[in-house]
């Protein structure tokens, strides 16, 4: 069964710093990909995906990620945080199922963005 | 585009009682929508797929009984919580594949519902 597992509970950067949120899957093949983020009170809203080709995607809001296969990770980047993007960070997998792609996400990292 | 409603936003109930919750797919045609649910400082967990004039597919654990789902339009999924316990009380979303754009493989999902049973 596929895993994904993000080390970082909590993540306290400053305004202007750069951002690296890890992930780590488990997984035989190469699954799908996704970075969630989760405001209070909102739903998830996707960041970005990665299904195959260029290994660094791009998303919305400025982040990155790139798909290393080797390490079997998808983190995700951005060259300089805003107070506007303090939220919960999931990461998650898919996997193609019965026709349809079952999804399994991350225990979320929190960050929090300082002045 | 793409926005994937959820009603109520929030609800407390007695123990006992049966609550519904909705989850509507305003602008898009959704065969295929998933019911989830996150406790506190945990991640979202599958319970159901859904899947529009079928019977759903339950996760493994997750009582069918106690999770009444219904996908009755292409554009409304419900999720029943039958007899509801205190146990139950969660924070259930929602998500939705667009019909359209399958091959995208994406799912939209709802702002949540927090249920808390008394």
């Amino acid at each position: 069964a596929q895993s994904v597992t993000q080390p970082d509970i909590h993540i306290t950067v400053s305004e202007g710093a750069s951002l690296e949120l890890r992930c780590n899957y488990s997984y035989g093949a190469t699954p799908y990909l996704f970075w969630y983020v989760q405001s209070p009170g909102q739903g998830l809203q996707l960041l970005l995906k990665y299904f195959s080709g260029d290994t660094l995607v791009q998303g919305i809001k400025g982040f990155e990620a790139e798909f290393k296969r080797s390490q079997s990770s998808f983190n995700l980047r951005k060259p300089s945080v805003h107070w506007s993007d303090a939220a919960e960070y999931f990461c998650a997998v898919g996997l193609l199922s019965g026709g349809y792609q079952k999804v399994t996400f991350g225990i979320g990292t929190k960050l929090q963005v300082i002045p | 585009g793409a926005v994937v409603s959820q009603h109520p936003s929030w609800v407390i109930c007695k123990s006992g009682t049966s609550v519904k919750i909705e989850c509507r797919s305003l602008d898009f045609q959704a065969t295929t929508m998933f019911w989830y649910r996150q406790f506190p400082k945990q991640s979202l967990m599958l319970m159901a797929t859904s899947n529009e004039g079928s019977k759903a597919t339950y996760e493994q654990g997750v009582e069918k009984d106690k999770f009444l789902i219904n996908h009755a339009s292409l554009t409304l999924s419900t999720l029943t919580v039958t007899s509801a316990h205190p146990e139950d009380s969660s924070f259930y979303i929602c998500s939705a594949r667009d019909r359209a754009k399958e091959y995208q493989e994406t799912q939209y999902f709802g702002p949540g519902t927090r249920l808390l049973v008394l």
